[in-house]
Protein backbone atom coordinates (compact mmCIF):
# COMPACT_ATOMS: atom_id res chain seq x y z
CA UNK A 1 0.00 0.00 0.00
CA UNK A 2 1.21 3.36 -0.83
CA UNK A 3 2.36 5.71 2.14
CA UNK A 4 3.54 9.22 2.41
CA UNK A 5 5.25 10.52 5.71
CA UNK A 6 6.34 13.45 6.86
CA UNK A 7 8.92 13.11 9.63
CA UNK A 8 8.98 16.44 11.01
CA UNK A 9 6.08 17.85 12.78
CA UNK A 10 7.05 21.36 13.29
CA UNK A 11 10.09 23.83 11.22
CA UNK A 12 11.06 27.20 12.18
CA UNK A 13 12.80 29.48 9.58
CA UNK A 14 13.71 33.19 9.99
CA UNK A 15 12.18 35.96 7.27
CA UNK A 16 13.84 35.70 4.24
CA UNK A 17 15.77 32.45 5.24
CA UNK A 18 15.36 29.30 3.26
CA UNK A 19 14.17 26.46 4.72
CA UNK A 20 13.29 22.98 3.52
CA UNK A 21 10.33 20.88 4.19
CA UNK A 22 10.71 16.66 3.90
CA UNK A 23 8.48 14.02 2.20
CA UNK A 24 8.63 10.53 1.78
CA UNK A 25 6.60 8.27 0.38
CA UNK A 26 6.35 4.77 -0.96
CA UNK A 27 5.07 3.18 -3.78
CA UNK A 28 5.67 0.49 -6.46
CA UNK A 29 3.98 2.48 -8.95
CA UNK A 30 6.24 4.28 -11.88
CA UNK A 31 3.95 6.90 -12.91
CA UNK A 32 2.39 8.83 -9.96
CA UNK A 33 1.76 12.65 -9.29
CA UNK A 34 2.86 14.40 -5.92
CA UNK A 35 1.66 17.61 -4.58
CA UNK A 36 2.60 20.07 -2.06
CA UNK A 37 -0.49 22.03 0.17
CA UNK A 38 -0.43 25.24 2.05
CA UNK A 39 -2.88 25.43 5.01
CA UNK A 40 -2.70 28.57 6.49
CA UNK A 41 -4.97 29.10 9.82
CA UNK A 42 -7.67 30.49 7.46
CA UNK A 43 -7.39 26.31 7.04
CA UNK A 44 -8.40 26.69 3.61
CA UNK A 45 -6.10 24.23 1.61
CA UNK A 46 -3.81 25.58 -1.26
CA UNK A 47 -2.40 23.87 -3.86
CA UNK A 48 1.44 24.86 -3.98
CA UNK A 49 3.16 22.72 -6.58
CA UNK A 50 3.19 19.80 -8.34
CA UNK A 51 5.22 16.99 -9.83
CA UNK A 52 4.79 14.39 -12.39
CA UNK A 53 7.14 11.03 -11.33
CA UNK A 54 8.42 10.55 -15.42
CA UNK A 55 9.38 14.54 -15.47
CA UNK A 56 12.55 14.50 -14.12
CA UNK A 57 13.04 18.02 -13.91
CA UNK A 58 12.30 19.70 -10.41
CA UNK A 59 8.98 21.95 -10.25
CA UNK A 60 9.45 25.26 -8.99
CA UNK A 61 6.59 27.31 -8.57
CA UNK A 62 8.37 31.36 -7.77
CA UNK A 63 9.79 31.08 -4.64
CA UNK A 64 8.94 27.14 -3.95
CA UNK A 65 11.00 24.15 -5.34
CA UNK A 66 10.92 21.27 -4.84
CA UNK A 67 13.80 18.70 -4.93
CA UNK A 68 12.54 15.20 -6.68
CA UNK A 69 14.64 11.82 -5.62
CA UNK A 70 12.67 9.34 -7.60
CA UNK A 71 14.88 6.06 -6.63
CA UNK A 72 14.57 7.24 -3.01
CA UNK A 73 11.10 8.02 -2.59
CA UNK A 74 11.83 11.68 -1.90
CA UNK A 75 9.79 14.75 -2.60
CA UNK A 76 11.21 17.97 -0.43
CA UNK A 77 9.73 20.99 -1.03
CA UNK A 78 12.54 24.16 -0.42
CA UNK A 79 10.82 28.01 0.30
CA UNK A 80 13.77 30.64 -0.76
CA UNK A 81 13.05 34.08 1.14
CA UNK A 82 10.87 33.12 3.48
CA UNK A 83 7.92 35.00 4.20
CA UNK A 84 5.43 35.33 7.44
CA UNK A 85 2.83 34.62 5.09
CA UNK A 86 4.21 31.17 4.34
CA UNK A 87 3.86 30.32 7.83
CA UNK A 88 0.92 27.28 7.79
CA UNK A 89 0.66 23.26 7.70
CA UNK A 90 2.30 22.23 4.58
CA UNK A 91 0.70 18.62 3.64
CA UNK A 92 3.18 16.53 0.96
CA UNK A 93 0.43 14.11 -1.18
CA UNK A 94 0.62 10.95 -3.32
CA UNK A 95 -1.45 10.66 -6.26
CA UNK A 96 -1.76 7.07 -7.64
CA UNK A 97 -2.16 6.10 -11.99
CA UNK A 98 -5.82 5.63 -12.41
CA UNK A 99 -7.85 3.55 -12.71
CA UNK A 100 -7.12 2.57 -9.00
CA UNK A 101 -7.64 5.69 -7.35
CA UNK A 102 -5.60 6.90 -4.25
CA UNK A 103 -4.96 9.91 -3.23
CA UNK A 104 -2.67 10.08 0.08
CA UNK A 105 -2.06 12.92 2.11
CA UNK A 106 1.13 12.86 4.94
CA UNK A 107 0.45 13.75 8.36
CA UNK A 108 1.79 17.56 7.77
CA UNK A 109 4.98 19.90 8.83
CA UNK A 110 4.01 22.60 10.70
CA UNK A 111 5.72 25.50 9.35
CA UNK A 112 6.58 28.70 11.54
CA UNK A 113 7.96 31.98 10.51
CA UNK A 114 10.53 34.10 12.90
CA UNK A 115 10.29 37.94 12.01
CA UNK B 1 -14.43 31.77 -10.64
CA UNK B 2 -15.39 32.21 -7.03
CA UNK B 3 -13.72 28.41 -6.28
CA UNK B 4 -15.37 25.98 -4.45
CA UNK B 5 -17.69 26.84 -2.30
CA UNK B 6 -19.07 25.16 1.09
CA UNK B 7 -21.82 25.62 3.03
CA UNK B 8 -22.21 26.29 5.78
CA UNK B 9 -18.81 27.19 7.20
CA UNK B 10 -19.63 26.30 10.96
CA UNK B 11 -22.34 24.05 12.38
CA UNK B 12 -23.16 23.07 15.66
CA UNK B 13 -25.67 19.76 16.37
CA UNK B 14 -27.03 18.40 19.08
CA UNK B 15 -26.02 14.58 18.63
CA UNK B 16 -28.95 12.52 16.89
CA UNK B 17 -29.53 15.27 15.03
CA UNK B 18 -29.48 15.40 11.03
CA UNK B 19 -26.60 17.19 9.53
CA UNK B 20 -26.38 18.13 5.89
CA UNK B 21 -23.25 20.19 4.13
CA UNK B 22 -22.94 21.44 0.77
CA UNK B 23 -20.75 22.07 -1.67
CA UNK B 24 -20.75 23.48 -5.39
CA UNK B 25 -17.50 23.02 -7.23
CA UNK B 26 -15.70 24.86 -10.24
CA UNK B 27 -17.26 25.01 -13.06
CA UNK B 28 -15.83 22.64 -15.39
CA UNK B 29 -14.32 20.04 -12.58
CA UNK B 30 -15.54 16.72 -13.41
CA UNK B 31 -14.38 15.43 -10.15
CA UNK B 32 -15.82 16.15 -6.77
CA UNK B 33 -13.96 15.18 -3.29
CA UNK B 34 -15.23 15.06 0.22
CA UNK B 35 -12.56 15.17 2.99
CA UNK B 36 -12.40 14.80 6.90
CA UNK B 37 -10.11 16.45 8.78
CA UNK B 38 -9.18 15.46 12.94
CA UNK B 39 -6.11 16.10 14.55
CA UNK B 40 -6.13 12.39 15.00
CA UNK B 41 -6.62 10.95 11.64
CA UNK B 42 -5.67 13.89 9.14
CA UNK B 43 -7.07 13.79 5.93
CA UNK B 44 -9.52 11.56 4.87
CA UNK B 45 -10.97 10.89 1.80
CA UNK B 46 -14.37 9.64 2.51
CA UNK B 47 -15.96 9.63 -1.13
CA UNK B 48 -15.06 10.37 -4.73
CA UNK B 49 -17.16 11.80 -7.62
CA UNK B 50 -16.53 11.60 -11.36
CA UNK B 51 -19.07 12.91 -14.20
CA UNK B 52 -21.16 12.97 -10.90
CA UNK B 53 -20.92 9.21 -10.23
CA UNK B 54 -19.99 7.90 -7.23
CA UNK B 55 -16.51 5.76 -7.74
CA UNK B 56 -15.23 5.15 -4.64
CA UNK B 57 -16.76 5.26 -1.34
CA UNK B 58 -14.46 2.82 0.84
CA UNK B 59 -13.92 5.81 2.84
CA UNK B 60 -17.43 6.92 4.34
CA UNK B 61 -17.49 5.91 8.10
CA UNK B 62 -20.83 3.34 8.17
CA UNK B 63 -24.35 3.90 7.24
CA UNK B 64 -24.96 6.95 8.79
CA UNK B 65 -22.92 9.10 6.27
CA UNK B 66 -24.63 9.36 2.93
CA UNK B 67 -23.19 11.37 -0.37
CA UNK B 68 -25.11 12.62 -3.54
CA UNK B 69 -24.08 15.03 -6.80
CA UNK B 70 -27.31 14.90 -8.57
CA UNK B 71 -25.74 17.47 -10.74
CA UNK B 72 -22.30 19.05 -12.01
CA UNK B 73 -22.78 21.80 -9.53
CA UNK B 74 -23.47 20.61 -6.16
CA UNK B 75 -22.56 18.01 -4.26
CA UNK B 76 -24.10 17.56 -0.19
CA UNK B 77 -22.69 15.35 2.44
CA UNK B 78 -25.52 14.05 4.91
CA UNK B 79 -24.87 12.17 8.49
CA UNK B 80 -27.82 11.08 10.19
CA UNK B 81 -27.89 10.54 13.02
CA UNK B 82 -24.93 12.84 13.75
CA UNK B 83 -22.73 11.43 17.01
CA UNK B 84 -19.75 13.82 18.96
CA UNK B 85 -16.97 11.94 17.12
CA UNK B 86 -18.40 13.06 13.89
CA UNK B 87 -16.86 16.48 15.14
CA UNK B 88 -14.42 17.72 12.41
CA UNK B 89 -13.19 20.08 9.36
CA UNK B 90 -14.85 18.94 6.46
CA UNK B 91 -14.17 19.87 3.22
CA UNK B 92 -14.92 19.74 -0.30
CA UNK B 93 -12.26 19.22 -3.19
CA UNK B 94 -13.03 20.01 -6.95
CA UNK B 95 -10.19 18.92 -9.73
CA UNK B 96 -9.85 18.33 -13.80
CA UNK B 97 -8.58 14.59 -14.69
CA UNK B 98 -9.20 12.89 -11.48
CA UNK B 99 -6.85 15.10 -9.52
CA UNK B 100 -3.73 14.86 -11.81
CA UNK B 101 -3.78 18.74 -11.41
CA UNK B 102 -4.16 18.68 -8.35
CA UNK B 103 -7.36 19.89 -5.72
CA UNK B 104 -8.76 23.14 -5.67
CA UNK B 105 -10.22 23.30 -2.47
CA UNK B 106 -13.23 25.01 -0.47
CA UNK B 107 -12.68 26.75 2.67
CA UNK B 108 -14.33 23.75 4.81
CA UNK B 109 -17.04 23.09 7.44
CA UNK B 110 -16.09 22.58 10.86
CA UNK B 111 -18.80 20.67 12.37
CA UNK B 112 -19.17 20.47 16.31
CA UNK B 113 -21.43 17.59 17.92
CA UNK B 114 -22.51 18.36 21.15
Amino acid sequence: AQTVTQSQPEMSVQEAETVTLSCTYDTSESDYYLFWYKQPPSRQMILVIRQEAYKQQNATENRFSVNFQKAAKSFSLKISDSQLGDAAMYFCAYRSPLPAYKYIFGTGTRLKVLA
Amino acid sequence: DAGVIQSPRHEVTEMGQEVTLRCKPISGHNSLFWYRQTMMRGLELLIYFNNNVPIDDSGMPEDRFSAKMPNASFSTLKIQPSEPRDSAVYFCASSRDSGSYGYTFGSGTRLTVV
